[in-house]
């Protein structure tokens, strides 16, 4: 079975710095990977997805990610954070060879960015 | 506009108490799931439908029961078998099971005992 592990609980960062929220994830097989973004009290929200082709993907936001199979990473970036960035961010899997309801999901990077 | 509703926003369960929380979704899609989240932890899945009339346990099933005898509505019940009840509940659907497919969310439901 596959698995995820956001590396940073936290990171906090100063508004128009840049940011990278780092995911690993671990599997036997072919995986699609997807990042999350989570506002307080709020459900989640599609980021990003990879699910075959470039491995540079562009999301919403100004965020986007790279698929590193050989790293098994897909750690997330954005150049410039502006202060409405201020969330919980997961990364999630899914096993090429299941269906949907095997999506796991890290336990989160809470991202605080201040003025 | 399509989406995904939950209701209520806040809940509270008494000792012994069975709640249900609604989930409906006008977004054609065939398959539903639920999701719990707890502080400092990723989501867990509770239970998912793939079709109406057909529904799996996931990873943490236990004290949970569900039905889906409607395409659009999958309501999720916490039975009074459910020890630790207190948590953030997500409901979230795609097109299809496959696996190709994103999950879209709804805005949650809190879940508080008193």
């Amino acid at each position: 079975a596959q698995s995820v592990t956001q590396l940073d609980s936290q990171v906090p960062v100063f508004e128009e710095a840049p940011v990278e929220l780092r995911c690993n994830y671990s599997s036997s097989v072919s995986v699609y990977l997807f990042w999350y973004v989570q506002y307080p009290n709020q459900g989640l929200q599609l980021l990003l997805k990879y699910l075959s082709g470039s491995t540079l993907v562009k999301g919403i936001n100004g965020f986007e990610a790279e698929f590193n199979k050989s790293q098994t990473s897909f750690h997330l970036r954005k150049p410039s954070v502006h202060i409405s960035d201020t969330a919980e961010y997961f990364c999630a899997v899914l096993s090429g060879l299941y269906n949907n309801n095997d999506m796991r999901f890290g336990a989160g990077t809470r991202l605080t960015v201040k003025p | 506009d399509g989406g995904i509703t939950q209701s209520p926003k806040y809940l509270f369960r008494k000792e012994g108490q069975n709640v249900t929380l609604s989930c409906e979704q006008n977004l054609n899609h065939d398959a539903m799931y639920w999701y719990r989240q707890d502080p400092g932890q990723g989501l867990r899945l509770i239970y998912y439908s793939q079709i109406v009339n057909d529904f799996q346990k996931g990873d943490i099933a236990e004290g949970y029961s569900v039905s889906r005898e409607k395409k659009e509505s999958f309501p999720l019940t916490v039975t009074s078998a459910q020890k630790n009840p207190t948590a953030f509940y997500l409901c979230a659907s795609s097109l299809s099971p496959r696996n190709r497919e994103t999950q879209y969310f709804g805005p949650g439901t809190r879940l508080l005992v008193l």
